[in-house]
């Protein structure tokens, strides 16, 4: 079973939809838990920290079940610009060595 | 914000040549790197750890003698592939800590590397 695991995608939704992305990770001694996103060709780039209580940062929301080692991100009213892969990401603890998902593809449609 | 360098952003060269990448924190000091490899609709995956000063640490499967790293100064790692082939064509990219713990990991633009 792989470590962090993503809905393989790609996903393909019109402007103004609601798109979420699952995600299960395999160590339970995983403490930290990111979103990335990643354009083609680029490094990838820090969307959200996930927290156990869940956290929102505008169209974003984060949530984190860890009795059933889930993450999810949510994806509000989505724009052409959050055309991207999405990487879960989690890390055993604070030597920030990170361990990524394979990525889901979101291609917003106008 | 902090950023992290690299270089060069994509290079190509003859089978059995050696290639070297750097990474560069530029307004931080970075006690650890991370260098990672990411080859076309697959995940990153976690070459090796570079600490100033010392070895750098190798993940299962990655040879040390293929990949060697240097992290001389607090702002600089360096990823030298050597005697490189076809197959280490790859995407690879360096990420990089603060020395002062802020908790983020910041990532190089990454460099692209294709082996004729």
């Amino acid at each position: 079973r792989k470590e962090v695991e993503q809905d393989p995608g790609p996903f393909n939704v019109p402007e103004g939809a609601t798109v979420a992305f699952n995600c299960t990770y395999s160590n339970s001694a995983s403490q930290s838990f990111f979103w990335y996103r990643q354009d083609c060709r680029k490094e990838p780039k820090l969307l959200m920290s996930v927290y156990s209580s869940g956290n929102e940062d505008g169209r974003f929301t984060a949530q984190l079940n860890r009795a059933s080692q889930y993450i999810s991100l949510l994806i509000r009213d989505s724009k052409l610009s959050d055309s991207a892969t999405y990487l879960c990401v989690v890390s055993r603890g604070s030597n920030y060595k990170l361990t990524f998902g394979k990525g889901t593809l979101l291609t917003v449609n106008p | 914000g902090a950023v992290v360098s690299q270089h060069p952003s994509w290079v190509i060269c003859k089978s059995g040549t050696s290639v070297k990448i750097e990474c560069r924190s530029l307004d931080f000091q970075a006690t650890t790197m991370f260098w990672y490899r990411q080859f076309p609709k697959q995940s990153l995956m976690l070459m090796a750890t570079s600490n100033e000063g010392s070895k750098a640490t190798y993940e299962q499967g990655v040879e040390k003698d293929k990949f060697l790293i240097n992290h001389a100064s607090l702002t600089l790692s360096t990823l030298t592939v050597t005697s490189a082939h076809p197959e280490d064509s790859s995407f690879y990219i360096c990420s990089a800590s603060s020395s002062r713990g802020s908790g983020e990991l910041f990532f190089g633009e990454g460099s692209r590397l294709t082996v004729l």
